[in-house]
């Protein structure tokens, strides 16, 4: 079956530390996405990335990296410099503007 | 730029009760609209769109939802509404060339349906 695996489902780690969530697709789509999910705020872009070895800057980067060195994989890694990094965390791979997304991964930092 | 504003943030019914989930979008570019429904602890899964064509989409579990390009609206209805249907619904808007081709979200109604 083709979809989107974010992994692990749940994370938790120490303030101060940097954690990296993975995302795969096996949908072949050339264009990916990461989200954050905070209550009663809807959606916001971190960051996204339309083919391999290309990525923008979404509305909410800052404290946050990504790399796309393979067109299945969208890594997002979430820095000590993230002030606020306890949420839901959602990717998402799209094909003509229609968006699949992955179960999530929810981090807690304490 | 776009955006998307839902204009309530919980919708109680009662089953077999009819529901309106109201979203209305603002853009200086031609668009296109989306509704997404995310069950507790899962991904968003698309619920239906609008490309073009006729203004009026359904989706294959009841819900519709009317394109009113006058009123900047993509409210989404349901005749008679089950339990199942207990769900957070997200309305999107894609623009066009101008926005990047960035998917904006509202920020979500909950919809809660009670025996």
């Amino acid at each position: 079956d083709g979809g989107i695996t974010q992994s692990p489902k749940y994370l938790f780690r120490k303030e101060g530390q940097n954690v990296t969530l993975s995302c795969e697709q096996n949908l072949n789509h050339d264009a990916m996405y990461w989200y954050r999910q905070d209550p009663g705020q809807g959606l916001r872009l971190i960051y996204y990335s339309q083919i391999v070895n290309d990525f923008q800057k979404g509305d909410i980067a800052e404290g946050y990296s990504v790399s796309r060195e393979k067109k299945e994989s969208f890594p997002l890694t979430v820095t000590s410099a993230q002030k606020n990094p306890t949420a839901f965390y959602l990717c998402a791979s799209s094909i003509g503007g229609s968006l699949h997304f992955g179960n999530g991964t929810r981090l807690t930092v304490t | 730029a776009q955006s998307v504003t839902q204009l309530d943030s919980q919708v109680p019914v009662f089953e077999e009760a009819p529901v309106e989930l109201r979203c209305n979008y603002s853009s200086s570019v031609s668009v296109y609209l989306f509704w997404y429904v995310q069950y507790p602890n899962q991904g968003l899964q698309l619920l239906l769109k609008y490309l073009s064509g006729s203004t009026l989409v359904e989706s294959i579990n009841g819900f519709e939802a009317e394109f009113n390009k006058s009123q900047t609206s993509f409210h989404l209805r349901k005749p008679s509404v089950h339990i199942s249907d207990t769900a957070e619904y997200f309305c999107a808007v894609l623009g066009g060339r101008g926005s990047n081709y960035k998917l904006t979200f509202g920020k979500g109604t909950l919809l809660t349906v009670n025996p």
